[in-house]
């Protein structure tokens, strides 16, 4: 069965602090997503990231990808409070009908205290 | 641009009756379609997929049921609702090639007392 676990599943750090969130997958697949979700409302896609060794960078977050390790890891610099969210990764899996469906982590609640 | 919309936004029902979602997208054609549950502070469940029109792949038995009857339209609906329906629901799409991520709509919170 395939799984895709996160740690930590919670994280309080201080504004100004840098930390890591870590994305394991069970699965030999080589693509890699992830999302933000505030509270209450939808996902919204952060990274893809489509190869071993891919680096993906958006302002304060970047994201890698090691496919042989099967691991993921978004970093958070000089956090500020605007990235308090849940982050999910997934990975997808390639189906018999031709598309794919794609499994989520468990998710890492982040609050970011002033 | 691609847009997604689902609704209602919100919904609250007794336990046994009827429910419909539903969710459209627009801007893109033959779009890989996708429902998913999220319980309160949990992660993600997968309920249907749909790669056409009548298609539709169950992941998980349970009494709710998915319809597509057009393109870009996606169906959610139980003939009776259990309290354990209760959750936020999140219709999904993708072009469904290696490498595309999906996007979510806005989502639909709904109790079930």
């Amino acid at each position: 069965e395939l799984k895709v676990e996160q740690n930590p599943l919670f994280l309080s750090m201080q504004e100004g602090k840098n930390y890591t969130i870590y994305c394991n997958y069970s699965t030999t697949s080589d693509r890699l997503y992830w999302y933000r979700q505030d509270p209450g409302k939808s996902l919204e896609s952060l990274f893809v990231l489509l190869s071993n060794g891919a680096v993906k960078q958006e302002g304060r977050l970047m994201a890698s990808l090691d496919t042989k390790a099967r691991l993921s890891t978004l970093h958070i610099t000089a956090a500020v409070h605007d990235l308090s969210a849940t982050y999910f990764c997934a990975v997808d899996i390639y189906l018999t009908s031709g598309t794919y469906k794609y499994i989520f982590g468990t998710g890492t609640r982040l609050k970011v205290l002033a | 641009s691609q847009t997604i919309h689902q609704w209602p936004a919100t919904l609250v029902q007794p336990v046994g009756s009827p429910l419909s979602l539903e969710c459209t997208v627009e801007g893109t054609s033959n779009p890989n379609l996708y429902w998913y549950r999220q319980a309160a502070g949990r992660g993600l469940q997968l309920l249907f997929y749909s790669v056409g029109i009548g298609q539709i792949s169950s992941e998980v038995p349970q009494n709710l049921s998915a319809s597509r009857p057009q393109d870009r339209q996606f169906i959610l609906s139980s003939k009776k609702l259990l309290l354990s329906d209760s959750g936020f629901y999140l219709c999904a799409w993708s072009v469904g090639l290696a490498g595309d991520t999906q996007y979510f709509g806005p989502g639909t919170r709904l109790t079930v007392l």
